[in-house]
């Protein structure tokens, strides 16, 4: 049962903190997209990688964010430092090279930066 | 730029009837892909019906069809035969083709809430 792992879960922590994210997208998935679902803004695209590059990353506040894939089974969304506004689900999902109109999403990580 | 509008926040539909949500969207691309996920309270995004823009036949998912009108830039979701378990916020979503795709623009979501 393929499925795009993501840890943690929850992740509580408090402003000026850093935040590591992590992903596993499905083996054989060579595209990884990083969404933020908030109240006031809905799903938001961040960034996404095609065969480990970094492709689109505007939606992405690049002075405190930073996304990587060090290897074809590891994606990894940074903030550094965290504020409370970055308070949200942050969800992954990855697609396959033979279907870029099918997205898998992982069970998101819920952030709270007090 | 493509944006997707859902004007319904919430809806509500009695077990066994059925519903429809709303989705309007704008672009000037000819080549584009929709779709429409649901989320229940578990926070897993699913998908649950996608629809090729060149083909004009309605996609169906057992329960679950489109209403696609291209010209009118609408893409509408019906429940048939609602469950207890439809209940979930259903978002429409928008994927332009060609070039780096696979982007996808969301709406703001429906919430749907199906009563016993």
């Amino acid at each position: 049962d393929a499925r795009v792992t993501q840890t943690p879960r929850h992740k509580v922590t408090e402003m000026g903190q850093e935040v590591t994210m992590r992903c596993q997208p499905i083996l054989g998935h060579n595209t990884v997209f990083w969404y933020r679902q908030t109240m006031m803004q809905g799903l938001e695209l961040l960034a996404y990688f095609r065969n480990r590059a970094p492709l689109d990353d505007s939606g992405m506040p690049k002075d405190r964010f930073s996304a990587e894939m060090p290897d074809a089974t590891l994606a990894t969304l940074k903030i550094q430092p965290s504020e409370p506004r970055d308070s949200a689900v942050y969800f992954c999902a990855s697609g396959a090279a033979s279907s870029y109109n099918e997205q898998f999403f992982g069970p998101g990580t819920r952030l709270t930066v007090l | 730029a493509q944006t997707v509008t859902q004007s319904q926040p919430e809806m509500s539909v009695q077990e066994a009837e059925t519903v429809t949500l709303s989705c309007t969207y704008d672009t000037s691309e000819n080549n584009y892909y929709l779709f429409w996920y649901k989320q229940p309270p578990s926070r897993q995004m699913i998908l649950v019906i996608r629809q090729e823009a060149y083909k004009q036949q309605n996609a169906t998912e057992n329960r679950f069809s489109v209403n696609f009108q291209k010209a009118a830039k609408s893409f509408s979701l019906k429940i048939s035969d609602s469950q207890l378990g439809d209940t979930a916020m259903y978002f429409c979503a928008f994927m332009k083709l060609g070039g780096n795709t696979g982007k996808l623009i969301f709406g703001q979501g429906t919430t749907l809430q199906v009563k016993p």
